[in-house]
């Protein structure tokens, strides 16, 4: 079946400017997160949906990040006023929802803020 | 609080060479562990994970890993390196019950002909 799926693969804008970045997650999977990699970082946590409750944003590195999952599926993640330091691939990844059970990553969205 | 520390940034291995990759982490009780490949322009392929029982643990293309409570570590290994492995390979830890992953830092894997 379909894997997950981002996009757009490459997106290049403007310091200031507002991106969004589209996940549409595994079907039936209830779980989705978001991930943002940085060159020679580790891969950092910020933000996951499960079902209908209420979403952890713990990991979201200030205001000017926010996401929303629309019907239980697709997933949008904005960042408002982009910076130059919030160049990095964001990776999105669903699961079927146990906690143990595997996420299974998009190929990623790599954002240019110039 | 979690962490996991893989300590090579880069290694360079030669085809048919064995090759393992080190993965460290920090954790009060038994964590889920987890080895993840990321290919260039891909997002990540889980290779194997470990959750209980067997500490030895086999994945997908002929790795596999080693979970050693008294080391905190989950090294990855594959007796035979082959070209199409050339790759970043990421360690990640999660609390048992919980989805947090933590992921360490990657090490990119070169092979040479």
């Amino acid at each position: 079946g379909a894997g997950v799926s981002q996009s757009p693969s490459n997106k290049v804008t403007e310091k200031g400017k507002d991106v969004e970045l589209r996940c549409d997650p595994i079907s039936g999977h209830t779980a989705l997160y978001w991930y943002r990699q940085s060159l020679g970082q580790g891969l950092e946590f910020l933000i996951y949906f499960q079902g209908n409750s209420a979403p952890d944003k713990s990991g979201l590195p200030s205001d000017r990040f926010s996401a929303e999952r629309t019907g239980g599926s697709v997933s949008t993640l904005t960042i408002q006023r982009t910076q130059q330091e919030d160049s990095a691939v964001y990776l999105c990844a669903s699961s079927s929802g146990q906690a143990q059970d595997t996420q299974y990553f998009g190929p990623g969205t790599r954002l240019t803020v110039l | 609080a979690q962490s996991v520390t893989q300590p090579d940034i880069h290694i360079t291995v030669s085809e048919g060479a064995s090759l393992e990759l080190r993965c460290n982490y920090s954790y009060g009780a038994t964590p889920y562990l987890f080895w993840y490949v990321q290919s260039p322009g891909q997002g990540l392929q889980l290779l194997l994970k470990y959750f209980s029982g067997d500490t030895l643990v086999q994945g997908i293309k002929g790795f596999e890993a080693e979970f050693k409570r008294s080391q905190s570590s989950f090294n990855l290994r594959k007796p035979s390196v082959h070209w199409s492995d050339a790759a970043e390979y990421f360690c990640a830890v999660a609390r048992s019950g919980t989805y947090k992953y933590i992921f360490g830092t990657g090490t990119r894997l070169k092979v040479l002909a």
